[in-house]
């Protein structure tokens, strides 16, 4: 069965300092991959989807980035975080074809 | 901008209350429309995927109808139960690579 991790589950972080938000998938090949925010009092932003390695399309203009080194890997980065980019972040797979997505356990991000 | 609203934002209901959700969606480029039930320190589930007008799903209690021609999804919930309590997204799909979802309804169901 197709399982998806996600870590750190917490983080607090200056303002400034770095970012790097990892997820993984098991038992599938060649998912779709995306990452969604969900800042406060607000519904999922797609931030960042992936249909291969290597390929990352970008949904919002902002201070983060994502990579795929590896096929069933994926990571959101910055070089420098910002107090809006406080929020729960979720990585999912699946949506081919319209489908449903599955997600993984959340990242709560606190930026100070 | 592919655009999904959720009414209402949040709902109070009592234990046995049966209730019901809005969900609307651009009627052009339909493809597919998702609900998900994301429980407190959970990751959200799929309830849902529907893709065709006039679609009426049920699981258990809860039940969900379609059209897509008006561009609006209802979900229903019969005999509210305190582990109902969740909020339920909406979320709409082109055929695409992009699931867009709507902000959700919190329903708080009291005992």
């Amino acid at each position: 069965s197709q399982t998806i991790h996600q870590w750190p589950a917490t983080l607090v972080q200056p303002v400034g300092s770095p970012l790097s938000l990892e997820c993984t998938v098991e038992g599938t090949s060649n998912p779709n991959l995306y990452w969604y925010r969900q800042a406060a009092g607000r519904g999922l932003q797609l931030l960042f989807y992936s249909v291969g390695i290597g390929q990352i399309s970008s949904e919002v203009p902002q201070n983060l980035s994502a990579s795929r080194p590896q096929d069933r890997q994926f990571i959101l980065s910055s070089k420098k975080l910002l107090l809006s980019d406080s929020g729960f972040y979720l990585c999912a797979w699946g949506g081919q074809g319209g489908g449903e997505l599955f997600f993984g356990e959340g990242s709560r991000l606190t930026v100070l | 901008i592919l655009n999904v609203e959720q009414s209402p934002q949040s709902l109070h209901v009592q234990e046995g209350d049966s209730t019901n959700f809005t969900c609307s969606f651009p009627s052009s480029n339909f493809y597919a429309l998702h609900w998900y039930r994301w429980e407190t320190a959970k990751s959200p589930e799929a309830l849902f995927v529907m893709t065709l007008n006039g679609d009426e799903k049920k699981k258990g209690r809860i039940s969900a109808t379609l059209n897509t021609k008006e561009g609006y999804s209802y979900l229903y919930i019969k005999g509210s139960q305190p582990e109902d309590s969740a909020t339920y997204l909406c979320a709409f799909n082109t055929g695409g690579f992009k699931t867009i979802f709507g902000a959700g309804t919190r329903l708080f169901v009291k005992a």
